[in-house]
């Protein structure tokens, strides 16, 4: 089975402009979130949904990021204007919770550098 | 609330010799607790996990783990560490319990394997 996918693999953009990134959860997984990893911060959860729904966005720094979920298989990140802050990898993870324990399923990331 | 405290943010070790990754956690209700690792330029991915039962939880690559209850630790250990583990290493804690629970994360270590 695919495990989740990222696009793109890596971003280069200039500060001020758009950035999209993109993911596709595990079929079936009905959880999917947001993550950011920075040397000086670690890891850090931005926004999640469920069954598509946005359920707690307060990691999302601040209005310049959104997140979407239009259906099961499909989310995006967007950051409008990019400032070379949010230079990071960004993950996309989908889980599907049960008595098994929450395991989260990461993405490859999505190496994103604003100059 | 729960948390996790990776107290070593980074572990040199000899190849072939054996290592001890440390975790503690804290929480005021019964957890399952998980260990993923992340290669170079890669996402986090699943080690091992313990939700019941035995404390000592094996997983892949020939790394375990104890759960002990009265420490609140959930140490990662291997005896003969080879190059390819070179990776960061991450200790998580949710509730226990079926359904979503919040995953909180420890800040990482990363274990450097030398030749």
């Amino acid at each position: 089975d695919a495990g989740v996918i990222q696009s793109p693999r890596h971003e280069v953009t200039e500060m001020g402009q758009e950035v999209t990134l993109r993911c596709k959860p595990i079929s079936g997984h009905d959880y999917l979130f947001w993550y950011r990893q920075t040397m000086m911060r670690g890891l850090e959860l931005l926004i999640y949904f469920n069954n598509n729904v946005p359920i707690d966005d307060s990691g999302m720094p601040e209005d310049r990021f959104s997140a979407k979920m239009p259906n099961a298989s499909f989310s995006t990140l967007k950051i409008q204007p990019s400032e070379p802050r949010d230079s990071a990898v960004y993950f996309c993870a989908s889980s599907l919770p049960g008595a098994g324990g929450n395991t989260i399923y990461f993405g490859e990331g999505s190496w994103l550098t604003v100059v | 609330a729960q948390s996790v405290t990776q107290l070593d943010s980074q572990v040199p070790v000899f190849e072939e010799a054996p290592v001890e990754l440390r975790c503690n956690y804290s929480s005021s209700v019964s957890v399952y607790l998980f260990w993923y690792v992340q290669y170079p330029n890669q996402g986090l991915q699943l080690l091992l996990k313990y939700l019941s039962g035995s404390t000592l939880v094996k997983g892949i690559n020939g790394f375990e783990a104890e759960f002990n209850k009265s420490q609140t630790s959930f140490h990662l250990r291997k005896p003969s560490v080879h190059i390819s583990d070179t990776a960061e290493y991450f200790c998580a804690v949710t509730p226990g319990g079926g359904g979503y629970q919040k995953v909180t994360f420890g800040t990482g270590t990363k274990l450097q394997v030398i030749p």
